[in-house]
Formats: structure tokens, sequence, C-alpha cells
């Protein structure tokens, strides 16, 4: 099976800007989650989709949003963009049905905010 | 609030010694618990699993130790090989309430030849 893939791999934004980020997943898996990580701050969740609806949300303001697509992939939308939304964004999968179903994480995409 | 705690941001071993990385953990609703390694310019893969009914896992080289009383758990890692250096994040998750792991912010580890 292929692994989870993220696109791009990197970006280079500058402030106010808006930016968009791709998810697809592990074929078959319904569960879609993102996450960012910043140096010293490890992976801050920022939500998760199941079947299309956002089953969880983190702590993250509103101009971060996110989507699925019936086919499962999902995409990342972040608005009026800042310097400190510069980070690592991470896309993970999993069949989603089961707590303890492991989480597969895709390389990243990793976000400069000039 | 940190309710995933990974104290040691480093920690550097020789090769062929064992490498213990610690977890503390302040909810305690979480009952299941991961380790996940990650190699720069990739993702976390994960590594080992424990759910809380249990006191040890282990999966050939690592072993993952859980002390409920304490809240703690631990990551053994016998022997330590170069290729084990990588940043280790712990997670853990309550299985009554959301799907989501909580994560540390990670242990750097580097193994020595």
């Amino acid at each position: 099976k292929a692994g989870v893939t993220q696109t791009p791999r990197y970006l280079i934004k500058t402030r106010g800007q808006q930016v968009t980020l791709s998810c697809s997943p592990i074929s078959g898996h319904r569960s879609v989650s993102w996450y960012q990580q910043t140096p010293g701050q490890g992976l801050q969740f920022l939500f998760e989709y199941f079947s299309e609806t956002q089953r969880n949300k983190g702590n993250f303001p509103g101009r971060f949003s996110g989507r699925q697509f019936s086919n499962s992939r999902s995409e990342m939308n972040v608005s009026t963009l800042e310097l400190g939304d510069s980070a690592l964004y991470l896309c993970a999968s999993s069949p989603g049905s089961e707590i303890t179903d492991t989480q597969y994480f895709g390389p990243g995409t990793r976000l400069t905010v000039l | 609030d940190q309710q995933v705690k990974q104290n040691s941001p480093s920690l550097s071993v020789q090769e062929g010694r064992i490498s213990i990385l610690n977890c503390d953990y302040t909810n305690s609703m979480f009952d299941y618990f991961l380790w996940y390694k990650k190699y720069p310019a990739e993702g976390p893969t994960f590594l080992i699993s424990i759910s809380s009914i249990k006191d040890k896992n282990e999966d050939g080289r690592f072993t993952v130790f859980l002390n409920k009383s304490a809240k703690h758990l631990s990551l053994h890692i016998v022997p330590s090989q170069p290729g084990d250096s990588a940043v280790y994040f712990c997670a853990a998750s309550a299985t009554g309430g959301s799907y989501i792991p909580t994560f540390g912010r990670g242990t750097s580890l580097i193994v020595h030849p």
C-alpha cells in the first residue's frame, strides 16, 4: 500500500497570504488528522476528519480550517498567514473506527512565512 | 497545560548500551499510550504501544513500561544502535474520550558509535 502523501513538501509565503495544503491518506483509511509541529512544541493537534465530517478540533484560531473529500483526501487552509504559522504541518491517516488504530503520518509540508 | 511531558529534550547514549526515554502524564483518563519515532524530513512512525491493562509490552529491542500509579511510562531500547538516533514522541489517549492522542514535545536520542 502506498503511504500517506502530502503536497507540497515545501512552501514559502508572505504574511497576510493564504495557503492550502493537501493530504492523501492510505487507501481505505477514513480518518485524517492534521498536526502542527514547531521547534520545542511537539505535535499540536489541529483537527480530525472522518467520512467528510470534522470529528475533533484542537485549540487553533479560525484562520485554520480543513475539509475532507469523498475519497478521504483532505485539505487544510490557513488564511491571513502570520509569522508564527511557520511550522511543519503533518497529516496522519488511520482506519478511524477504533481509538487504538495506529496513525500513519505523511512526511509533512514545511511552511515558511516571511 | 501539558498533559504529556517529556522532560528530557535530548539523550546521548553509546552504541550497545541501553537507552531509556521517559514520559509523564497528568490526565488520569489516559489509558492507551504510544511511542513514535521521527527522523529528519520524515513524518513520525509508530513504534510501540501499551494499554493501561498491561504494565509492560515488548517488541524486539523495544520495551515500554507503564507505571499507572506514578503516571509514568518509559521506553527502553536494548541494545541501542546508531540507526536509533531520532526524535522520540510519547503520546497518550483516552479510549473513552476523543480519538486524538496527545503528544509530548519529544526527546532527541543520539546513539554514538
